[in-house]
């Protein structure tokens, strides 16, 4: 089946600092990559739909200046969190989806930031 | 009111006993999808039903998708330990933009 990695698994920053997090499609074309974000015992969020070559579509509430995201190619996302604060610790989650006709998302095995 | 509704929100079951997480939508779906995780690790996919009255199984676990494509149910037989984890259902429908998810199922097997 469809492969997702992301990278780093995990993280470590002091405040203030920015950190990016990379969700590659290993095996297939990704038209588009979704990032999510989870809280402890919650469900995932949406953070932002990203196609590749176009900007971002964030979701209401989400910040796009702090939330960076680079869709430069068909295999390769990135999301960048500029000036982490505390509260931005949390589980990033990049899904994939590429295959036409079928919405089905493949998932990354997400990033644990801790802000320090 | 929530587009994807999820029950209950937390069940502990004694190891051996059945279990069922239901999955309602607002809306008629296109696909209803089940996913298994443990915080701080990534979705593992579980099962894509599509049509109405679909029903699949893998190893002890069945999920089925009622006929107007609205509520879906996902069984345990014989719980064991390793089936605990949140599992979330995901809707994708003409009333959703994305895959939506509901908040998730929390469930506890205890020895």
């Amino acid at each position: 089946g469809a492969v997702v990695s992301q990278h780093p698994s995990w993280v470590i920053c002091k405040s203030g600092t920015s950190v990016k997090i990379e969700c590659r499609s290993l095996d297939f074309q990704a038209t588009t990559m979704f990032w999510y974000r989870q809280f402890p015992k919650q469900s995932l969020m949406l953070m932002a739909t990203s196609n590749e070559g176009s900007k971002a579509t964030y979701e209401q509430g989400v910040e796009k200046d702090k939330f960076l995201i680079n869709h430069a190619s068909l295999t390769l996302s990135t999301l960048t969190v500029t000036s982490a604060h505390p509260e931005d610790s949390s589980f990033y989650i990049c899904s994939a989806n590429g295959l036409a006709g079928y919405n089905e998302q493949f998932f990354g095995p997400g990033t644990r930031l801790t802000v320090l | 009111s929530q587009e994807l509704e999820q029950s209950p929100q937390s069940l502990i079951v004694q190891e051996g006993k059945n279990l069922t997480i239901n999955c309602t939508s607002s809306k008629t779906l296109y696909g209803l999808y089940w996913y298994k995780q443990k915080y701080g690790e990534g979705l593992i996919f579980l099962m894509m039903l599509q049509k109405g009255g679909e029903e699949k199984s893998h190893e002890k676990i069945t999920a089925k998708l009622d006929e107007k494509k609205q509520q879906s149910s996902l069984h345990i037989t014989a719980s064991q330990p390793s089936h605990a984890g949140i599992y979330l259902c995901g809707a994708d429908g003409p009333g959703y933009s994305t895959l939506t998810f509901g908040k998730g199922t929390m469930l506890l097997v205890s020895p």
